[in-house]
């Protein structure tokens, strides 16, 4: 079993439409839990973290975490052609390094 | 600017060679990182740094050699026994270890074998 699983995708929304993105994770004693989004050829850039159950929203972003089903997820609302992207699901663990996930592509359709 | 620079963009590697990516920043993270991503797969850590004179390996970490002489700087050296190096290289930084530890990453440097 992988630490940090996401379906890989390609995941296609039609602009406008909220994309649900989703991750679990096998370490019980993990802490902290990242979203990175990644342009084809690009580096990471952090979209946002999240550690306490419940929901965190930054703008059309909002994480959602739930420690005892052990599952993280992004949602995008209205979402833009801009947003299409690898998205990655990043878990602090208690051997407090960082286990990524192997992404899921998101297409948003105009 | 504050940031992550890494270089060179892209690297060509012959067989049997030694080759030194750099990675360095100025944003006074006490951690620095180095990561492996190849196509369609998620990153995997090869080593880490938090504090100068100090670093572990990671998942990945045989074929490769680091040193973190300066807080600034973290380079990677890629050594003729890592015999699949063809990858996409990212060094991170992270001020605080603890929970909320952010990581950030530079542009990357994608190496090739010739």
């Amino acid at each position: 079993q992988k630490e940090v699983e996401q379906n890989s995708g390609p995941l296609s929304v039609p602009e406008g439409a909220i994309a649900s993105l989703n991750c679990t994770y096998s370490d019980r004693g993990s802490q902290s839990f990242f979203w990175y989004r990644q342009y084809s050829g690009k580096s990471p850039e952090l979209i946002m973290f999240i550690y306490s159950n419940g929901d965190k929203e930054d703008g059309r972003f909002t994480a959602q975490l739930n420690k005892a089903s052990q599952y993280v997820s992004l949602l995008i609302r209205d979402s833009q052609p801009s947003d299409s992207a690898t998205y990655l699901c990043a878990v602090k663990g208690s051997a407090r390094q960082l286990t990524f996930g192997s992404g899921t592509q998101l297409t948003v359709l105009p | 600017d504050g940031g992550i620079t890494q270089s060179p963009k892209y690297l060509f590697r012959k067989e049997g060679q030694n080759v030194t990516l750099s990675c360095e920043q100025n944003l006074n993270h006490d951690a620095m990182y180095w990561y492996r991503q190849d196509p369609g797969q998620g990153l995997r850590l090869i080593y880490y740094s938090q504090i100068v004179n100090d670093f572990q390996k990671g998942d990945i970490a045989e074929g490769y050699s680091v040193s973190r002489e300066k807080k600034e700087s973290f380079p990677l050296t890629v050594t003729s026994a890592q015999k699949n190096p063809t990858a996409f290289y990212l060094c991170a930084s992270s001020m605080t270890s603890g929970r909320l530890e952010t990581q950030y990453f530079g542009p990357g440097t994608r190496l090739l074998v010739l």
